[in-house]
């Protein structure tokens, strides 16, 4: 099966700063990933499909690039509502495998 | 809008079985691939597999394999998770998700395979093993 490897586990910065977690599969999955964020104690949520589409609805500070086996998360300007974790997920086949999660906190 | 019910939470002793149910309202079903998903407490997201109802043929992730069954009831919307020989690792919250647009394609096996993100989630189900 194709690993899913996200880095950091967590990370903490000033609401403002450019926020960037990596996800890295161990084999090309063109462009089949999606992030989600999850904040505590609710459901995760769609944030970016397709490694660089964004979800409707979602705040236009979430990007996400990358294809083949690299995928970055980029929040461009941290805000105290993004303190969540953050999930890639593999989906170009069976297993449908999630990244161990980023937490993000408010420095 | 499309909303995904689960059933409520569920207690079990070791060694038993567990069945969650997840009920679709809002949108068409047969067409759109179900997963499930669980949380063991602090940890992250962990595929469990899924199905694409009007195939009827699920997809399990190799850990859970033989242990798990979904299946889906298109006469009331419904895909169900039952999970047999529960230990105390199955403590978790379990999430029913459903694909973002009703597309699919055909593995090596050529079995009927969802290849979309989750756009919609259930509540989540808690199920304590003890």
């Amino acid at each position: 099966d194709v690993q899913v490897t996200q880095s950091p586990s967590s990370l903490s910065a000033f609401v403002g700063d450019r926020v960037t977690i990596t996800c890295r599969a161990s084999q090309g999955i063109t462009n089949r990933l999606a992030w989600y964020q999850q904040k505590p104690g609710k459901i995760p949520k769609l944030l970016i499909y397709a490694a660089s589409s964004l979800q409707s609805g979602v705040p236009s500070r979430f990007g996400g690039s990358g294809s083949g086996t690299d995928f970055t998360l980029t929040i461009s300007s941290l805000q105290p509502e993004d303190v969540a974790t953050y999930y890639c997920q593999k989906y170009d086949s069976a297993p449908r495998t999630f990244g161990q999660g980023t937490k993000v906190e408010i420095k | 809008q499309v909303q995904l019910v689960q059933s409520g939470a569920e207690v079990k002793k070791p060694g038993s079985s567990v069945k969650v149910s997840c009920k679709s309202s809002g949108g068409t079903f047969s067409y759109f691939g179900f997963s499930w998903v669980r949380q063991a407490p602090g940890q992250g997201l962990e595929w469990m597999g899924g199905l694409l109802p009007v195939f009827g043929i699920p997809n399990y992730a190799q850990k859970f394999l033989g242990r798990v069954t979904i299946t889906a009831d298109a006469s009331t919307s419904t895909v169900y998770m039952e999970l047999i020989s529960l230990t105390s690792e199955d403590t978790a919250v379990y999430y029913c998700a459903r694909d973002q647009t009703d597309t699919y394609d055909y593995d090596s096996s050529g079995h009927p395979i969802t290849t979309v993100p989750f756009d919609v989630w259930g509540q989540g189900t808690v199920v304590t093993v003890s």
